[in-house]
């Protein structure tokens, strides 16, 4: 494991759910991320949030809705997906304004969602 | 369009052998580029970055090279074991996207299996 934890690991929900996937890291980043891997595609960034304020958000459904409400913590809220939304969803924090040519992402493990 | 494209999707060979994995990318003003790898169902591990002015970078049996004017990165893994076994993604850093975060832009990936 990273310093960047993901809850739950798995979720189920159905159509016309609402659930929430956690995202936390423990390293003193400011910046953080929301990816969707989905099977046979590469990954795609959803959201950026960088001290606490979005600052890309890569036309994404407004089912997703992503909460930061301090640095340490992301949010990604769900509801009223559909199938064709189940995948991998990575969080990652990084180091805003840290020299970008050396500066990492740090990926958390990832929630496996399965939308039925 | 930054595209980034990993050859071959799919690697099988023996223990011991040394191998090749190629990762190319469309434009080359990145600001560096990562060489990820990632368990199946898991988060990414961060193996190498290589910044834009760099030529190569060397970790144990791990050297990843990149020749930015041509658009091309290299990992060379020495000695295989079936531990290496995994999904490996290169990923490059975009100078004109930088709003105080990264944005990396994925390749989807060679799948290597090691075998016994």
């Amino acid at each position: 494991e990273t310093g960047v934890t993901q809850t739950p690991r798995h979720l189920v929900m159905g159509m016309t759910n609402k659930k929430s996937l956690k995202c936390e890291q423990h390293l003193g980043h400011n910046a953080m991320y929301w990816y969707k891997q989905s099977a046979k595609k590469p990954l795609e960034l959803m959201f950026v949030y960088n001290f606490k304020e979005q600052t890309e958000n890569n036309s994404v459904p407004s089912r997703f809705s992503p909460e930061c409400p301090n640095s340490s913590h992301l949010f990604l809220h769900l509801h009223t997906l559909q199938p064709e939304d189940s995948a991998l969803y990575l969080c990652a924090s990084s180091q805003a304004f840290a020299p970008i040519i050396r500066n990492e992402q740090f990926f958390g493990p990832g929630t496996r969602l399965t939308v039925l | 369009k930054q595209e980034v494209t990993q050859i071959p999707a799919a690697l099988s060979v023996p223990e011991g052998e040394n191998l090749v994995l190629n990762c190319s990318f469309t434009d080359s003003a990145i600001y560096n580029l990562q060489w990820f790898r990632q368990d199946p169902g898991k988060g990414l591990t961060s193996l190498l970055l290589i910044q834009s002015s760099q030529r190569e970078q060397t970790s144990g049996r791990l050297n990843a090279s990149l020749d930015k004017s041509s658009g091309r990165s290299t990992l060379y893994i020495a000695a295989s074991q079936p531990g290496d076994s995994a999904t490996y993604l290169c990923a490059v850093t975009h100078r004109s996207e930088i709003q105080g975060a990264q944005k990396l832009v994925f390749g989807q990936g060679t799948r290597l299996t090691i075998n016994p």
